[in-house]
């Protein structure tokens, strides 16, 4: 098993651009979190899916971020317009009915 | 609200030595409880994952119990290695939730 797959892995990017980060769960896995990590504000769940529903959003921090899961295994976290404030360290997880979580590698923002 | 508090937030002990890591949670409804160690600038590694119904699990040279009743898991090294050197996370999972709630985290350094 490959485990969670993000992608990109850094991304750098100028104010006001739109940013695409990606996800891609392990096969069979049910659930599906983003979170962001920051030194200031640790780890943060920002949304988390089950079976494709969005669950909960409510750590989402404003309307310039949005997330879909267009098909059970993938999901994507996107920013539009981007700030220097979303730099951040940005993690998703996946699960089986609770069965433990495994985290993806992160992808990297910054936002100059 | 679950609220999860590690002591120590910092360790440093030389090498070869054992340790434990203490964990404790304020609300024993759990579904589970899993142990994590993030290494600087990486993500998350799962160490090891105890049901509710559990009270310990084992992985090489580490050992985690678990005792809802008190409210507490300890994270057990052996023979500490300098490439345990990490942030160590205790996590849980509350009944009628998916969410994890993070614990503060142990931050270890293991001396050569």
């Amino acid at each position: 098993d490959a485990g969670v797959i993000q992608s990109p892995r850094h991304e750098v990017t100028e104010m006001g651009q739109e940013v695409t980060l990606r996800c891609k769960l392990i096969s069979g896995h049910n659930s599906l979190f983003w979170y962001r990590q920051t030194m200031m504000r640790g780890l943060e769940l920002l949304i988390y899916f089950n079976n494709n529903v969005p669950i909960d959003d409510s750590g989402m921090p404003e309307d310039r971020f949005s997330a879909k899961m267009p098909n059970a295994s993938f999901s994507t976290l996107k920013i539009q317009p981007s700030e220097p404030r979303d730099s951040a360290v940005y993690f998703c997880a996946s699960s089986k009915d609770r069965g433990g979580y495994t985290f993806g590698s992160g992808t990297r923002l910054t936002v100059v | 609200k679950q609220e999860v508090t590690q002591i120590p937030a910092a360790l440093s002990v030389p090498e070869g030595e054992n340790l434990v890591l203490n964990c404790s949670f304020t609300d024993s409804a759990i579904y589970n409880l899993q142990w994590f160690r993030q290494d600087p600038g990486k993500g998350l590694t799962s160490l090891l994952l105890i049901q509710s119904s559990q009270r310990e699990q084992t992985s090489g040279r580490l050992n985690a119990s678990l005792d809802k009743s008190s409210g507490r898991s300890t994270l057990y090294i052996a023979a500490s290695q300098p490439g345990d050197s990490a942030t160590y996370l205790c996590t849980v999972v509350n009944f009628g939730n998916e969410k994890l709630t993070f614990g503060t985290g142990t931050r270890l350094t293991i001396i050569p």
